[in-house]
């Protein structure tokens, strides 16, 4: 029944290592989002997809992709993690084409700790 | 878009009910006022959203001014699990904007036995 689920939900690696977070909706949505929250607790969007199309790609270094297999899923991969890329990661799901309501939702969260 | 200011802190009584301000001076006239809440540990959940009316749903109660620079979320009956913090947040509708949704620092909310 989880609408929008993320693997892991705890990630602990050292320093230069690549890692994958994994995201999957069931709700039927178009558009998928990766929110990063730091340890100051500011939510920050990194990247959306609407159609397995990438639209939204803030400031963020390349060591960060983004790959959308399908509608349903949107996985995060960072390469050469660092320091401070430790944070709790978020995944989201809308509809972009709803009419006015459009509400994200999100998933879980993943901690993850580099160190 | 526009950006919104919010106490960053407020307890409130069980029970009783709970009026979050924010204020948003500079929204234009095609932002949305938007609610979010974050409980501890957990994701985001969206609670109300509105353009000039009052507008209210099962969570909540949504007054915009008639000027539209400030705002009030209002939990009719707090409970405890109505603890978490607070998001206000304007933005053009979805489709003009890609959708970005941009946080603030937001209002922790501490509801009280």
């Amino acid at each position: 029944d989880t609408a929008v689920s993320q693997t892991p939900k705890y990630l602990v690696t050292q320093m230069g290592n690549d890692k994958s977070i994994k995201c999957e909706q069931n709700l039927g949505h178009d558009t998928m989002y990766w929110y990063k929250q730091d340890s100051k607790k500011f939510l920050k969007i990194m990247f959306s997809y609407n159609n397995k199309e990438l639209i939204i790609n803030e400031t963020v270094p390349n060591r960060f992709s983004p790959k959308s297999p399908d509608k349903a899923h949107l996985n995060l991969h960072i390469n050469s993690l660092e320091l401070g890329d430790s944070a709790v990661y978020f995944c989201a799901s809308s509809l972009m084409t709803s009419g006015v309501s459009n509400e994200q939702f999100f998933g879980p969260g993943t901690r993850l700790t580099v160190l | 878009d526009a950006k919104t200011t919010q106490p960053p802190s407020m307890d409130c009584a069980e029970g009783r009910a709970a009026n979050l301000p924010c204020n948003h001076s500079t929204i234009s006239g095609n932002e949305y006022v938007y609610w979010y809440r974050q409980i501890h540990s957990q994701g985001p959940q969206y609670i109300i959203h509105g353009l000039k009316n009052n507008e209210t749903n099962e969570m909540a109660s949504l007054i915009i001014t008639e000027d539209r620079k400030s705002s009030t979320l209002i939990l009719p009956h707090a409970t405890l699990r109505d603890t978490a913090v607070y998001y206000c947040i304007v933005r053009v509708h979805p489709k003009a904007a890609g959708n970005k949704l941009t946080f603030g620092g937001g209002t922790r909310v501490l509801v009280k036995p």
